[in-house]
């Protein structure tokens, strides 16, 4: 089975932090993705990266930026922390574009 | 237009009926059509995906494409309490992303 293992389930933190969130794939697959998700809004992707050292932005990329320096993980940072931040951030991994996505748990982020 | 369109919901059908969602997408580029199940407070989990037009059944649940009519929907038969959820659609595109609906609410009522 796919395990995608996000690094917090739960994350509290300021205005003005930086915050990085974690996620690390064990099948060796291509495309990793971030989403946030909000009540009403569904799923909107903030970036993914089909390749290592790659990047591509999402619907909603401002604000955020994104590292992956090894295949298997991909982390996303927030710049400076803001409240509208607030959210629930998954995310997931696919072979390639044409195959399903797996998801992590999701990190619910809260900032203050 | 938005780029998949799910109906809006919320749905509700009575515990042992068919439960059907529909789901259109506007890009003609799409090859392979995802269904994902999204419990309250979980993240989306895989439970069909289609790539050819026509049925394709796996328990109680079929997927049915047509893409001429770009139009894909997913009926849930004998439904049960378990089945309530939020239901998301996710054709594939011609970019190197999924393109996700904003998801249909189910309620199956006992």
């Amino acid at each position: 089975d796919v395990k995608v293992t996000q690094s917090s389930r739960y994350l509290v933190k300021r205005t003005g932090e930086k915050v990085f969130l974690e996620c690390v794939q064990d099948m060796d697959h291509e495309n990793m993705f971030w989403y946030r998700q909000d009540p009403g809004l569904g799923l909107r992707l903030i970036y993914f990266s089909y390749d290592v050292k790659m990047k591509e932005k999402g619907d909603i990329p401002e604000g955020y930026s994104v590292s992956r320096e090894k295949k298997e993980r991909f982390s996303l940072i927030l710049e400076s922390a803001s409240t509208n931040q607030t959210s629930m951030y998954l995310c997931a991994s696919s072979p390639t574009h044409n195959q399903p996505q797996h998801f992590g748990d999701g990190t619910r982020l809260s900032i203050l | 237009q938005k780029e998949v369109e799910q109906n809006s919901g919320p749905l509700s059908v009575p515990e042992g009926a068919i439960a059907s969602l529909n789901c259109t997408y506007s890009d003609r580029g799409s090859q392979s059509f995802f269904w994902y199940r999204q419990y309250s407070g979980k993240s989306p989990e895989l439970i069909m995906f289609i790539y050819s037009n026509g049925d394709k059944e796996d328990g109680r649940f079929t997927a049915q494409l047509n893409k001429a009519s770009q139009y894909v929907s997913l009926l849930i038969r004998d439904s049960q309490p378990s089945d309530s959820a939020t239901y998301l659609c996710a054709p594939s595109g011609s970019a190197r992303q999924l393109t996700f609906g904003s998801g249909t609410q189910l309620t199956v009522l006992p």
